[in-house]
Formats: structure tokens, C-alpha cells, sequence
């Protein structure tokens, strides 16, 4: 079955350094998605992705985040300065013509 | 707007008693609604989905939700817990719109007693 694929599954970082989150979505999905979960918290909705523009972000996704499909194949959150408080789990998905949400993973991001 | 209210943040049933976890939701629009199970550090798996089509839907594991318009719930049962069901459940809303976002509920952590 197709898989989100993301990588690293786990990252640290310190504060005020830059990262780039990574993810595969499946092949012939058009639509992108990042989440983030923090510990103990609910998954929230971050940003989505469509033709390579950005179709709705949340309050979250501020100045810091930003989203780029680069090359047709990986699809990349980047936090420009990472702070305490961004240390979360970060969940991909996609989604294709016919609904079918698929999620990564994850990555676990750790700023100290 | 869409939203969904789970009943319970923390639910604990013996081994091989029923499970039920409560889900309310609203929304604007005929709703997708979803029940995904987290593991302890390890991603978001489907257990099932509604779009539109039956009303009790069946999904892996063995469990089953039922979609009650009436009542706007969507609550997952299964009829023996098992020790493996031990995790965090979340409900989640969506318009069914494909480039649409799903909304989670805060999750209910369900605990097996042995």
C-alpha cells in the first residue's frame, strides 16, 4: 500500500536554528498537508498545499513556517527559528482525486 | 465551521469488555468523519471513515462506529477489548472536500484493565 514517507523520524535542534521537515506524500496525490502534535495535545492543522501555492494555513503558520514542494517529489516545512515551544511531533499527509488521507509517520522535533 | 467533542479523556474498560469511545460533532456541511488510534511514539492509523455512504461503518480490528445524524455522533465500539487497544483514539471532521483539512478531537486515552 502507498505510504507518506517522512524523514528524520526524530530531530533536535536548539533554539533559533533553522529546520527543514521532509516528507514523500504518495505519487499521484495532489493535495499536501502538514500537522503538528504536541506532547500530550490534538493533532492540529498547520497548512495545505495545492499547484503549488499554499490553499489555507492556520493561525499557527505564521512568519516562522513556510512549505515548498521543491523538485515534483518531496514536499518540505521549514522553521526559520525554531523556539521552545515548537517542539512537537510534525505529521505529512496527502490526499489524491478520490478522498484518501493518507499521513506520514512523523517527525518528532526536539528544540532545546 | 466543523468541530468534534469526545467524551472522556481518559477511558478504562477490562480485557474482553465492551469499548466505547464518544464523539460529537458539528458541522455545516454533511460531514466525513474519521477515528484514527495513536500508539505510544508512533503515527496516526485509520481505523475507519464515514463518507456519506452506510451509516455503521466497520473498520480494522474490530472496530465499528455508527453515524447517528440525529444525535450529530459518530461513537466507536468494539465488543471485547483486547490489551493491544490500549492507546489514544482521536475523532476527527472533515467537509469531505478533497483539498479540505480534518479537524482532530483532543483524543481519549483508552486504558485495558487486566
Amino acid at each position: 500500500e502507498p505510504e507518506v514517507t517522512q524523514t528524520p523520524s526524530h530531530q533536535v535542534t536548539q533554539m533559533g536554528q533553522e529546520v527543514i521537515l521532509r516528507c514523500v506524500p504518495i505519487s499521484n496525490h495532489l493535495y499536501f498537508y502538514w500537522y503538528r502534535q504536541i506532547l500530550g495535545q490534538k493533532v492540529e492543522f498547520l497548512v495545505s498545499f495545492y499547484n503549488n501555492e499554499i490553499s489555507e494555513k492556520s493561525e499557527i503558520f505564521d512568519d516562522q513556517f513556510s512549505v515548498e514542494r521543491p523538485d515534483g517529489s518531496n514536499f518540505t516545512l521549514k522553521i526559520r527559528s525554531t523556539k521552545l515551544e515548537d517542539s512537537a511531533m510534525y505529521f505529512c499527509a496527502s490526499s489524491g482525486d478520490l478522498y484518501g488521507y493518507t499521513f506520514g509517520s512523523g517527525t518528532r522535533l526536539t528544540v532545546v | 465551521a466543523q468541530s468534534v467533542t469526545q467524551l472522556g479523556s481518559h477511558v478504562s474498560v477490562s480485557e474482553g469488555a465492551l469499548v466505547l469511545l464518544r464523539c460529537n460533532y458539528s458541522s455545516s456541511v454533511p460531514p466525513y468523519l474519521f477515528w484514527y488510534v495513536q500508539y505510544p511514539n508512533q503515527g496516526l492509523q485509520l481505523l475507519l471513515k464515514y463518507t456519506s455512504a452506510a451509516t455503521l461503518v466497520k473498520g480494522i480490528n474490530g472496530f465499528e462506529a455508527e453515524f447517528k445524524k440525529s444525535e450529530t455522533s459518530f461513537h466507536l465500539t468494539k465488543p471485547s477489548a483486547h490489551m493491544s487497544d490500549a492507546a489514544e483514539y482521536f475523532c476527527a471532521v472533515s467537509s469531505g472536500n478533497r483539498d479540505d483539512k480534518i479537524i482532530f478531537g483532543k483524543g481519549t486515552r483508552l486504558h485495558i484493565l487486566p
